[in-house]
């Protein structure tokens, strides 16, 4: 079946750092993937997503290029911000058509200090 | 556009007793999602509906899980003889499948049910 695979974590920065996180998945056909974001005491927020091969979902500074050939979607950002202390999910859903059930990696917990 | 509710945000309840939760999703989203997450890990699928339909169940959803969409617009998710296991945050979330197949979820902050 799918599967998403995040790097252990938790992983802590200090403030303006570049951030990467990796993400890789297992899927048949051609999935959605996504990056969620979950900030101390809130609800699950969709950060970014790319929906093909080579697309690049970008949002709030942070990038993640669907890459098919190494089935991975890494997310990054050039320099972060305390506010960007959170809990990171990547996810996927099967091809466009299908039922769209997110499948979530494990998450990792960023911790930015100033 | 209000977003996704869930209520109650919180539940404690004992071992045996029924619990039910409800989820409001965003007005005309069509697909209605619930999830169950555990501490450290990643939400995990139950169940999904389009408008009133239930069109999949997760075999982690129990036959002491029973999730409805009557009118396909809110959701509730009951959980018969709770066990301490049950104990988890649930999630709710919908999104609007339109004529291009693709969909994006919206969540709700969640239902964090204890079971003593």
């Amino acid at each position: 079946g799918d599967s998403v695979t995040q790097m252990e974590g938790p992983v802590t920065l200090s403030e303006e750092a570049f951030l990467t996180i990796n993400c890789t998945y297992t899927a048949t056909g051609y999935p959605s993937l996504f990056w969620y974001v979950q900030y101390p005491g809130e609800g699950l927020q969709l950060l970014l997503k790319a929906t093909k091969a080579d697309d690049k979902g970008s949002n709030k500074g942070f990038e993640a290029t669907y890459r098919k050939e190494t089935t991975s979607f890494h997310l990054e950002k050039g320099s972060v911000q305390v506010s960007d202390s959170a809990v990171y999910f990547c996810a996927l859903t099967p091809w466009a058509g299908a039922n769209s059930k997110l499948t979530f990696g494990k998450g990792i917990t960023l911790s930015v200090r100033p | 556009d209000t977003g996704v509710s869930q209520n109650p945000r919180h539940k404690i309840t004992k071992r045996g007793q029924n619990v039910t939760f409800r989820c409001d999703p965003i007005s005309e989203h069509n697909r209605l999602y619930w999830y169950r997450q555990t501490l450290g890990q990643g939400p995990e699928f139950l169940t999904y509906f389009q408008n009133e339909a239930q069109l999949e169940k997760s075999r982690l959803l129990s036959d002491r899980f029973s999730a409805e969409r009557p009118k396909g617009s809110f959701s509730t998710l009951e959980i018969q003889r709770t066990e301490q296991g049950d104990s988890a945050m649930y999630l709710c979330a919908s999104s609007f499948l339109g004529t291009e197949g693709s969909d994006t979820q919206y969540f709700g902050p969640g239902t964090r049910l204890t079971v003593l």
